[in-house]
């Protein structure tokens, strides 16, 4: 299967820690999408990045988020003194420059803060 | 406001029922439109496109009024694995990212 993958599928921390999520996009797409979703509610974006340069943040990304996507392939979400309402589930997208704004979702990671 | 509403439902019918979703979004300046659908805890995964002369797919059918920023999802002959919730999602005001509505359950009984 060459669909989006992410690591880990699951995370449980205590508060405070850090922690770092790793999305793998289908191989040939260029834009890779990062996003947030907590129970009933749809997703919400978080940032996206053409190739490795990052080229929206949301307001939601706060100073304790960060994202990076070093050679434009994987790209890493890391949450730095993790708080409890940081509990949801963290999901990656990719698309292909000029297919529109079709995204393709990964499985998600469900990080859970104690 | 929400810049994409949708009823969270649960729509509750029968197999072999027609049922429909409505949805409204408030960014006049959107211009792509989509039905994702997202199974308990998996991720969501695009159903359909959705185009102002409408479009069909099968049982389900989308259609866009662009003038009442509304988008709606028909789905005919319901099957039980149609349970699942339908997320509304925009695109397009000068981004790449994708606005989600916060989702409609549906519950297809035997």
């Amino acid at each position: 299967d060459t669909g989006v993958s992410q690591d880990p599928r699951h995370k449980i921390t205590k508060r405070g820690q850090n922690v770092t999520f790793r999305c793998d996009p289908i191989s040939e797409h260029n834009r890779l999408y990062w996003y947030r979703q907590t129970l009933g509610q749809g997703p919400e974006f978080l940032t996206y990045f053409q190739n490795e340069a990052q080229l929206e943040k949301s307001r939601l990304l706060s100073d304790r988020f960060s994202a990076e996507r070093p050679k434009g392939s994987f790209s890493t979400l890391e949450i730095q003194r993790t708080e409890q309402g940081d509990s949801a589930m963290y999901l990656c997208a990719s698309s292909l420059r000029g297919s529109g704004y079709e995204q393709y979702f990964g499985p998600g990671t469900r990080l859970t803060v104690t | 406001r929400k810049e994409v509403e949708q009823d969270p439902g649960p729509f509750n019918v029968p197999e072999g029922a027609t049922v429909a979703f409505n949805c409204t979004y408030s960014n006049s300046a959107s211009q792509s439109f989509f039905w994702y659908r997202q199974d308990c805890r998996k991720e969501p995964k695009l159903l359909m496109s959705v185009y102002s002369s409408g479009n069909e797919d099968g049982r389900f059918t989308a259609q866009l009024n662009r003038a009442s920023q509304y988008i709606s999802l028909l789905i005919r002959d319901s099957k039980l694995s149609d349970s699942a919730t339908y997320l509304c999602v925009v695109a397009g005001d000068s981004s790449y990212k994708l606005i989600f509505g916060s989702g409609t359950r549906l519950l297809v009984r035997p």
